[in-house]
């Protein structure tokens, strides 16, 4: 059974960037044809897709945050990472790192069938 | 983007009745080449990470009790708990992955009357 971990500061000032790990237990990171994202739910709020990841490095982001957003992958620590720069008050949210099968007889399922418990980040000066 | 919007925002249900959420894409998430709709559910429980209940819009991952059933097809989609117990006390969302651009429902609370 496949177990997901965030870890990373709490509290980040605005303007700064925001750097978290996700690390994959009980599987490799590299196996399959899995990929790996980071999702975050402000208080109260739904969920919104950041982007993901596969083993081999190739990434998607969600558009809005392109521009901040850079996710990468260390196949030898088992883990993906998230940096989101320029942080402002409205990236204060829960971040979730979550699985994706991939490729599912030759077609997408970018569905999440592992998550990690989240982390709280708060940007806050 | 493709929108995704769940209905109703909350429901509350006696225990053992039906409980019903909606689910309506902005377009299509039916893909005519293998006639799958690229439609998840998901269960979040207080101080929880969401929970993977439903996949290809009717599929039930292993493990999830045979109360919770998916349907639809196209735009619009139905989940529903045929008999609520009281831990299916969650907010559900509805997620499409038919387009690169991965979007969620804004969720539906459902608790006991």
């Amino acid at each position: 059974q496949v177990q997901l971990q965030e870890s990373g500061p709490g509290l980040v000032k605005p303007s700064q960037t925001l750097s978290l790990t996700c690390t994959v237990s009980g599987g490799s990171i590299s196996s399959g044809s899995y990929y790996w994202s980071w999702i975050r739910q402000p208080a109260g709020k739904g969920l919104e897709w950041i982007g993901r990841i596969s083993s081999s490095g190739s990434t998607n982001y969600h558009p809005s945050l392109k521009s901040r957003v850079t996710i990468s992958v260390d196949t030898s620590k088992n883990q993906f990472s998230l940096n989101l720069s320029s942080v402002t008050a409205s990236d204060t949210a829960v971040y979730s790192c979550a699985r994706s099968p991939g490729y599912c007889s030759s077609t997408s399922c970018f569905y999440f069938d592992s998550w990690g418990q989240g982390t709280l980040v708060t940007v806050s000066s | 983007d493709i929108v995704m919007t769940q209905s109703p925002d909350s429901l509350a249900v006696s225990l053992g009745e039906r409980a019903t959420i909606d689910c309506k894409s902005s377009q299509s998430i039916l893909h005519i080449s293998n006639n799958k709709n690229y439609l998840a559910w998901y269960q979040q429980k207080p101080g929880q990470p969401p929970k993977l209940l439903i996949y290809w819009a009717s599929t039930r991952e292993s493990g999830v009790p045979d109360r919770f059933s998916g349907s639809g097809s196209g735009t619009d989609f139905t989940l529903t708990i045929s008999s609520l117990q009281a831990e299916d006390v969650a907010v559900y969302y509805c997620q499409q992955y038919y387009s690169t651009l991965l979007t969620f429902g804004g969720g539906t609370k459902v608790e006991i009357k």
